[in-house]
C-alpha cells in the first residue's frame, strides 16, 4: 500500500524557516518524480515545487522561488522542503504527492497524496 | 501561466443526479488534464487523468471528457459519499494549475 506522510508543520514567525519532510513507503520511491502542493485555509489547491528521480530537475512556483527549496534522500525515501523567508501568505497545508513517471513534465498527475502538514506563519 | 477556469464554483444535487462539470484553459493543453475529489478535511484523491482515463480502483459513474480547451467531469448518478470538491489541473505548462474548484452537496 503507498503511503506518504508528511511532518514538521507548526506555528512559525514570518521570516523565519522551516522543513518539512515527505517520508515515502509502498513503492519504489526512486523512480518516481515528487511535488509538494498546498492549500491556504479555505482556499484551492496550489503547486508548489517538483523534482525528478533523482533529484537533478526542480521546479518552483513564481511564489516561492528563490525561497523554498525542494530535496530528496532516496536512501531514506523522503522528500524535503526547506522553507526559508515565510511569509504569512505561506499559512496552508502542505501535502507531498507522487507523480506518474520519473520525469516532472511527463504524467504530471498527483496519483497518491499525503494527509498533509500544517504551517502557520504568524506573529 | 495556464488559466483555469471551473463552471460552476458550486452545485446541488439530488441522489441519483446525473452532473456536470467544466473545466476551461486559458490557452491549448492537449489533454494533460486531470480531475481530484476532495472531502473535507482529507487530501485529494485523483479521478481522471489525462481528460478521459479513470484512475484504478475509481468507480466508473466517474468520467471526463474534452472538446478543445473544455473539458467536462460527469458523475452519472451521483452518490452521498461523491459529495466533495472538485478540482482540474493541468500540465501542458510549468506550473502545473489547478481549476478554482466545485463544490457538490446533496440538494
Amino acid at each position: 500500500e503507498v503511503q506518504l506522510l508528511e511532518s514538521g508543520g507548526r506555528l512559525v514567525q514570518p521570516g523565519g524557516s522551516l522543513r518539512l519532510s515527505c517520508t515515502a513507503s509502498g513503492f519504489t520511491f526512486n523512480i518516481y518524480a515528487m511535488s509538494w502542493v498546498r492549500q491556504a485555509p479555505g482556499k484551492g489547491l496550489e503547486w508548489v515545487a517538483a523534482m525528478s528521480r533523482r533529484g537533478g530537475t526542480t521546479y518552483y512556483a513564481d511564489s516561492v522561488k528563490g525561497r523554498f527549496t525542494i530535496s530528496r534522500d532516496n536512501s531514506k525515501n523522503t522528500l524535503y522542503l526547506q522553507m526559508n523567508s515565510l511569509r504569512d501568505e505561506d499559512t496552508a497545508v502542505y501535502y507531498c504527492a507522487k507523480q506518474g513517471a520519473e520525469v516532472v513534465v511527463i504524467n504530471a498527475y498527483f496519483d497518491y497524496w499525503g494527509p498533509g502538514t500544517l504551517v502557520t506563519v504568524s506573529s | 501561466d495556464i488559466q483555469m477556469t471551473q463552471s460552476p464554483s458550486s452545485l446541488s444535487a439530488s441522489v441519483g443526479d446525473r452532473i456536470t462539470i467544466t473545466c476551461q484553459a486559458s490557452q491549448d493543453i492537449s489533454n494533460f488534464l486531470n480531475w481530484y475529489q476532495q472531502k473535507p478535511g482529507k487530501a485529494p484523491k485523483l479521478l481522471i487523468y489525462d481528460a478521459s482515463n479513470l484512475e484504478t480502483g475509481v468507480p466508473s459513474r466517474f468520467g471526463g471528457s474534452s472538446s478543445g480547451t473544455d473539458f467536462t467531469f460527469t458523475i452519472s448518478s451521483l452518490q452521498p459519499e461523491d459529495i466533495a470538491t472538485y478540482y482540474c489541473q493541468q500540465y501542458e505548462n510549468l506550473p502545473f494549475t489547478f481549476g478554482p474548484g466545485t463544490k457538490v452537496d446533496l440538494k
